[in-house]
């Protein structure tokens, strides 16, 4: 069982739909990530939430927006995808800035 | 900024022999930590081993060991007894605790791709 729990496991979108990934972490941590994977690549850092900031790679694009309603919720809403956009998308939570602990990820296909 | 690199793409062994997988890492910091994550194809990244870089002693975990070589800035993965289970993408990751509330999360590895011939 893992303590990162993330839904939906797999989503399909076309281009024009807006959805929402969803994670929850139980383990009280006070940092939570979101990484996009692609197919046989290292996971690629989006978003950051830690100790109630919110940090963002540069080089994400706006169609992507994550949400924090609190300190075990981090939920990335997603709008206007592009077919690029398909991957994994993993969620992830730590403590004290050491290792993190992944969820299951979300399988996204944007047509 | 930290690099971290792994020069075998793909890494074959038979069941029940051991395999080493190689890491180096770039960094100037004197602290860190170093991870091994395993991401079977059921996709989820799962922490095989973790290493505090101020301590000499190398961890272990079971039929997991590593390599650490703090100065040669070398951290490699021992696999003993391979099974079949093992089969996975092996990611070596670095952490930085000067990232302010972690802000840079993980800087992982391109990934070794390790196959367990039966």
């Amino acid at each position: 069982d893992t303590e990162v729990t993330q839904t939906p496991k797999h989503l399909v979108m076309g281009m024009t739909n807006k959805k929402s990934l969803k994670c929850e972490q139980h383990m009280g941590h006070r940092a939570m990530y979101w990484y996009k994977q692609k197919a046989k690549k290292p996971p690629e850092l989006m978003f950051v939430y830690s100790y109630e900031k919110l940090s963002i790679n540069e080089s994400v694009p706006s169609r992507f927006s994550p949400e924090c309603p609190n300190s075990s919720l981090l939920n990335l809403h997603l709008h206007a995808l592009q077919p690029e956009d398909s991957a994994l998308y993993l969620c992830a939570s730590s403590q004290d800035r050491a290792e993190l602990f992944f969820g299951e990820g979300s399988r996204l296909t944007v047509l | 900024a930290q690099t971290v690199t792994q020069s075998q793409p793909e890494m074959s062994v038979q069941e029940a022999e051991t395999v080493t997988l190689s890491c180096t890492y770039d960094t100037s910091e004197s602290d860190y930590y170093l991870f091994w994550y395993k991401q079977p194809p059921s996709r989820q990244m799962i922490l095989v081993i973790r290493q505090e870089a101020y301590k000499q002693q190398n961890a272990t975990e079971n039929r997991f060991s590593v390599n650490f070589q703090k100065a040669a800035k070398s951290f490699s993965l021992k696999i003993s007894d391979s099974q079949l289970g093992d089969a996975a993408m092996y990611f070596c990751a670095y952490s930085s605790p000067y990232s302010g509330g972690g802000a840079d999360g993980l800087t992982f590895g391109k990934g070794t791709h390790l196959i367990i011939q039966p």
